[in-house]
């Protein structure tokens, strides 16, 4: 089985403007979760989609949004960025019940200049 | 939510065990416990997951005493690409797949 893909894994922004990045899960998968990873905060939960809503949401300001369509793929947007964005965005999928494991992608640079 | 706490940093050599523990004084009833392992630049990757006792794969075991408020990964006869950041995680049994993650603990594995 192929594993959770993540495109495009390296991007490069100026500040104010917008990116959307995509995540393809695991066959089968039906939940998506978005990760943020910085070296000040570490590893911060952004959202879950399952079966194309929302189920949970971290604490990140409405810039950040995303959406999952009825394949399961799902994509990340981030509006007017800011310098303090640059970070590996990290998704990962999983079947969807509450103890299912979680498989991570290889995660999409951003860098925000 | 159970916070974890474990050593920032590790030290081992190639073929010894290497035992991480992680305390999670405020695990609930239904929570389970998560280890991941991550190497730079790459997501983390699932390595075992237990509610109780002990576990075992093909990589790792997961020892969990009975009053559940710590675990410990054990990693046999590590070698040089175990060098990683391993995460201990508390999954809260509810609506939703929200992982919160630590600090980690940062595994030199040394020649």
């Amino acid at each position: 089985k192929a594993g959770v893909t993540q495109t495009p894994r390296y991007l490069i922004k100026t500040r104010g403007q917008q990116v959307t990045l995509s995540c393809s899960p695991i066959s089968g998968h039906r939940s998506v979760s978005w990760y943020q990873q910085t070296p000040g905060q570490g590893l911060q939960f952004l959202f879950e989609y399952f079966s194309e809503t929302q189920r949970n949401k971290g604490n990140f300001p409405g810039r950040f949004s995303g959406r999952q369509f009825s394949n399961s793929r799902s994509e990340m947007n981030v509006s007017t960025l800011e310098l303090g964005d640059s970070a590996l965005y990290l998704c990962a999928s999983s079947p969807g019940t509450q103890t299912d494991t979680q498989y991570f992608g290889p995660g999409t640079r951003l860098t925000v200049l | 939510l159970a916070k974890t706490t474990q050593p920032i940093s590790m030290d081992s050599y190639e073929g010894q065990e290497v035992n991480i523990t992680c305390s999670h004084n405020n695990i609930a009833t239904n929570d389970y416990i998560t280890w991941y392992q991550q190497f730079p630049s790459q997501g983390p990757r699932f390595i075992i997951q237990g509610y109780k006792t002990k576990v075992t794969n093909e990589v790792a075991s997961l020892f969990i005493p009975a009053d559940r408020k710590s675990s410990t990964l054990s990693l046999p006869r590590v070698s040089l690409s175990d060098t990683a950041v391993y995460y201990c995680l508390v999954k809260a049994l509810r609506a939703g797949n929200m992982l919160t993650f630590g600090g980690g603990t940062r595994l030199m594995v040394k020649p």
